[in-house]
């Protein structure tokens, strides 16, 4: 059983602050790395998709890196702002199989 | 483009009742697949779709059956509804650039 494992769980912050968080997956095997943003009461939209080793995203205020030969991912969200309320995803693809196998998420509040 | 569309959004079910869940999206996308989504478990795949014609399970593929109709459509299928099966169902489509699409959810209950 592969596992990707994500922390914290949950993440209150006040708005302007700027955070990060976590995503730990296998280091064998691995073909992308997916971040999804996941509002209540809405489907998972799609972030970032990424491949390769030391890859850097980023998308306005929101950026994220990757080390696949230590098996992680942080998600950076700068000056923090209410609207960025979601859960945040990340899922792994490993081999070719075109499965992802995602994280249980970690919650962001932001406080205005 | 609607994207993923699925029905019903909401359904209420008695053990032993069988429905299908339908999602159907006009990307066209090769790869399609169904999770649920419990509190505390995040989304878990229960079965996917790499192309018209193949179907493959996930983690959880027990008590379901999929059908890919064509190459827009994936259903979901409960035979006999248990309330273990209550949960919020999503079906996705990936296209070239490896991003899944999603569709808004089906809200089920199993009585």
């Amino acid at each position: 059983i592969l596992n990707v494992e994500q922390s914290p769980q949950s993440l209150h912050v006040q708005e302007g602050d700027s955070t990060n968080f976590t995503c730990s997956f296998p280091s064998s095997n691995f073909y992308a790395l997916h971040w999804y943003r996941w509002e209540t009461a809405k489907s998972p939209e799609a972030l970032f998709v990424m491949t390769l080793n030391g890859d850097e995203k980023k998308k306005g205020r929101i950026s994220a890196t990757l080390n696949t030969k230590e098996g992680y991912s942080y998600l950076y969200i700068k000056g923090s702002q209410p609207e960025d309320s979601a859960t945040y995803l990340c899922a792994f693809r490993g081999g070719n199989t075109g499965k992802l196998i995602f994280g249980q998420g970690t919650t962001l509040q932001v406080k205005p | 483009n609607a994207g993923v569309t699925q029905t019903p959004k909401f359904q209420v079910l008695k053990t032993g009742q069988s429905m299908t869940l339908q999602c159907a999206q006009d990307m066209n996308h090769n790869s399609m697949y169904w999770y649920r989504q419990d509190p505390g478990m995040g989304l878990r795949l229960i079965y996917y779709s790499a192309s018209e014609g193949t179907t493959d399970k996930g983690e959880v593929p027990n008590g379901y059956n999929v059908s890919r109709l064509n190459k827009r459509e994936f259903s979901l299928r409960l035979e006999s509804a248990a309330p273990s099966q209550t949960s919020v169902y999503f079906c996705a489509s990936t296209g070239q650039g490896n991003e899944q699409f999603f569709g808004p959810g089906t809200r089920l209950t199993v009585l």
